[in-house]
């Protein structure tokens, strides 16, 4: 069974502060995202990782940053944190493109901002 | 501009009926498309999956029809059941590794 774990289910931080969302993954997978879920607007992706140190920017990405290190695991960064970025963070992983591209997602930090 | 669009922002079925969960794209290069289920605090989960070369995909108590014409895919679930409860997002992929998602549809099945 694919793995994907987030480092925190809940977190609460303060506007201004640097937050740190890591996403481990245990399949060996190529590909590595990270979307925010808000009621009404869906899953909309941030930033993705096709490699190790290769990031591309998603639909929203302004506001964040990511790190991939190591293949295993994928960070996203809140450099100062916004009340607007009040949101579930979902982690997904995928296999190298191969034409089905089925992602497999862990279970979501849900982030609170004050 | 969304590519995926799920019109129907909540469904409401009955204990052993049929849910059809509907969902339209706009681009003809999608050849891959996906159902997801979500429960609350929880992440997405892989639940179903159609190759634009085919029309039907079955997994047990569900199934996705894709029309290509159409740019239309549905998801049926027969019989319903309460555990099913929970948002169905529809999700699509072409020529890239990444997925666009709809907006997802509430599904509630009522005892």
């Amino acid at each position: 069974d694919v793995k994907v774990t987030q480092s925190s289910r809940y977190l609460v931080k303060r506007t201004g502060e640097k937050v740190f969302l890591e996403c481990v993954q245990d399949m060996d997978h190529e590909n590595m995202f990270w979307y925010r879920q808000d009621p009404g607007l869906g899953l909309r992706l941030i930033y993705f990782s096709y490699d190790v140190k290769m990031k591309e920017k998603g639909d929203i990405p302004e506001g964040y940053s990511v790190s991939r290190e190591k293949k295993e695991r994928f960070s996203l960064i809140l450099e100062s944190a916004s009340t607007n970025q009040t949101s579930m963070y979902l982690c997904a992983s995928s296999f190298g493109f191969s034409g089905t591209n089925t992602q497999y997602f862990g279970p979501g930090t849900r982030l609170t901002v004050l | 501009d969304q590519q995926v669009k799920q019109n129907s922002p909540s469904l409401s079925v009955q204990e052993g009926r049929i849910s059809i969960l509907n969902c339209d794209y706009t681009n003809s290069m999608f050849d891959y498309f996906l159902w997801y289920k979500k429960y609350p605090a929880e992440g997405p989960t892989f639940l179903i999956s159609i190759s634009s070369i085919k029309d039907k995909n079955e997994d047990g108590r569900f199934t996705v029809f894709l029309n290509k014409s159409a740019k239309h895919l549905s998801l049926h679930i027969v019989p319903s059941q309460p555990g099913d409860s929970a948002v169905y997002f529809c999700a699509a992929s072409g020529g890239s590794e990444k997925l666009v998602f709809g907006k997802g549809t509430k599904l509630t099945v009522n005892p």
